[in-house]
């Protein structure tokens, strides 16, 4: 059972389109993150939620919008990305947003930009 | 900031040997190792962690080991089965700044 849920699994998209990814957890856990993962790659932190409040933005590209509308929810906000984006987008939550608690990750969402 | 070197890149064992996967970090100030399990096509995967108050942690056939003076810590899996197989990612943080990962092992553990 994966504890985070992420939606779409898979999306395809045109570098004109606006798309949403979505990520759920009910863990109770205060913080959620956003990965970009290339392939044969570790992840690679986009964002970091603290308390529904955004407290890390690794310097993404502002086509990556986040938000979270609550504690269980986390979105991820896609408009006129490029090639090179296409990647597996992982979410995670932990506990602990200092970081020094496990994070759990969701399955993904695999995204082709056409 | 923090960086963590990780090696080796790939780790071919036969099965039932043992494998050993060893990463080095730069700040002396992470206190929490943790290393992740990744199979083809899914998500990572929490196997074990350890805090720098303990120097080594087991669970089954997993191990890890952590030297704070050298700045190194290790993942130790014995009686390797071929479903081990997987990429492996070790990560450090201090709490005050992101995990930072490792850029992974891939294990194959042969018939």
């Amino acid at each position: 059972d994966t504890e985070v849920t992420q939606t779409p699994k898979h999306l395809v998209m045109g570098m004109t389109n606006k798309k949403s990814l979505k990520c759920e957890q009910h863990m109770g856990h205060r913080a959620m993150y956003w990965y970009k993962q290339k392939a044969k790659k570790p992840p690679e932190l986009m964002f970091v939620y603290s308390y529904e409040k955004l407290s890390i933005n690794e310097s993404v590209p502002s086509r990556f919008s986040p938000e979270c509308p609550n504690s269980s929810l986390l979105n991820l906000h896609l408009h006129a990305l490029q090639p090179e984006d296409s990647a597996l987008y992982l979410c995670a939550s932990s506990q602990d947003p200092g970081g020094r608690q496990p994070q759990h990750f969701g399955d993904g969402t695999r995204l082709s930009i056409l | 900031g923090e960086n963590v070197e990780q090696h080796p890149s790939t780790l071919s064992v036969q099965e039932g040997d043992s494998a050993v996967i060893k990463c080095t970090y730069s700040d002396s100030a992470s206190n929490y190792f943790p290393w992740y399990k990744q199979e083809l096509g899914k998500r990572p995967q929490l196997i074990i962690d350890i805090r720098s108050n303990v120097g080594e942690k087991k669970d089954q056939r997993i191990a890890v080991t952590l030297n704070k003076t050298a700045k190194h810590f290790s993942l130790h899996i014995t009686e390797t089965q071929p479903e081990d197989s997987a990429v492996y990612f070790c990560a450090a943080t201090s709490g005050n700044t992101p995990l930072v990962f490792g850029k992974g092992t891939r294990l194959s553990v042969i018939a």
